[in-house]
């Protein structure tokens, strides 16, 4: 099965950087993902690891380190629009579909 | 707008009730997902169909069902509605049945269910 744990709450100053994590258990690795989601929204993708690493995109970055069963999305120059709730999600290996975790929601204070 | 389109946006019914709710994947997908969420839990898988067919079973209810039509939209009927049910659920579609690749999920914006 899957076991997925990340912060319930996070709180940041606008301007700042912030690194939310992301352990998983899995029977069977085969990507991982972080979603955005604002309050009542849909949940929108914003990464895709799948080796070990960084993979930059803007002011988003996510890490992967499959041997820890790690991953962190860290987002620089935070904006108050940047306050949502942060998804990672694991590929079952098995079936294809996504498991997610319970989110971080984050809240980027001026 | 994502191009995942869900109906209707609310919803509110009685306990013991049955409602359908109705999904159009974005245009080239061919795999549909549903998931739940409710206040205190993640998004919960319920079920996936590939190109008509039953691809993949979460923690689907016996008492909920889904199924894929020829032109790809995708209908989950809960039904004997109780309170716990009132959830966000949301459908999302990808190219991919599963397993390879880049290919995240497009979320629809979701119907809010709410049983009385």
């Amino acid at each position: 099965g899957q076991n997925i744990d990340q912060p319930t709450e996070m709180t940041a100053t606008e301007g700042a950087i912030v690194q939310i994590n992301c352990t998983y258990q899995t029977s069977g690795f085969n990507g991982l993902f972080w979603y955005q989601q604002h309050a009542g929204e849909a949940p929108t993708f914003l990464s895709y690891n799948v080796l070990d690493g960084l993979e930059e995109k803007g002011r988003f970055s996510s890490f992967l380190s499959r041997s820890k069963g790690y991953s962190y999305l860290l987002l620089k120059e935070l904006q108050m629009k940047d306050s949502a709730s942060y998804l990672c999600a694991v590929r079952d290996n098995r079936q294809g579909n996504l498991i997610f975790g319970k989110g971080t929601k984050l809240s980027v204070k001026p | 707008d994502s191009g995942v389109t869900q109906t209707p946006k609310h919803l509110i019914t009685a306990t013991g009730q049955r409602v359908t709710l109705r999904c159009s994947p974005r245009s080239g997908d061919l795999s549909v997902y549903w998931y739940q969420q409710s206040l205190d839990q993640g998004l919960q898988f319920l079920i996936q169909y590939y190109n008509g067919e039953e691809r993949a079973k979460g923690n689907i209810l016996e008492r909920f069902s889904a199924q894929q039509f020829p032109d790809l939209h995708s209908e989950l009927n809960l039904s004997s509605l109780e309170l716990g049910d009132s959830a966000l659920y949301f459908c999302a579609s990808s190219v991919a049945p599963s397993g390879t690749g880049d290919y995240g999920y497009t979320f629809g914006s979701g119907t809010r269910l709410t049983v009385v």
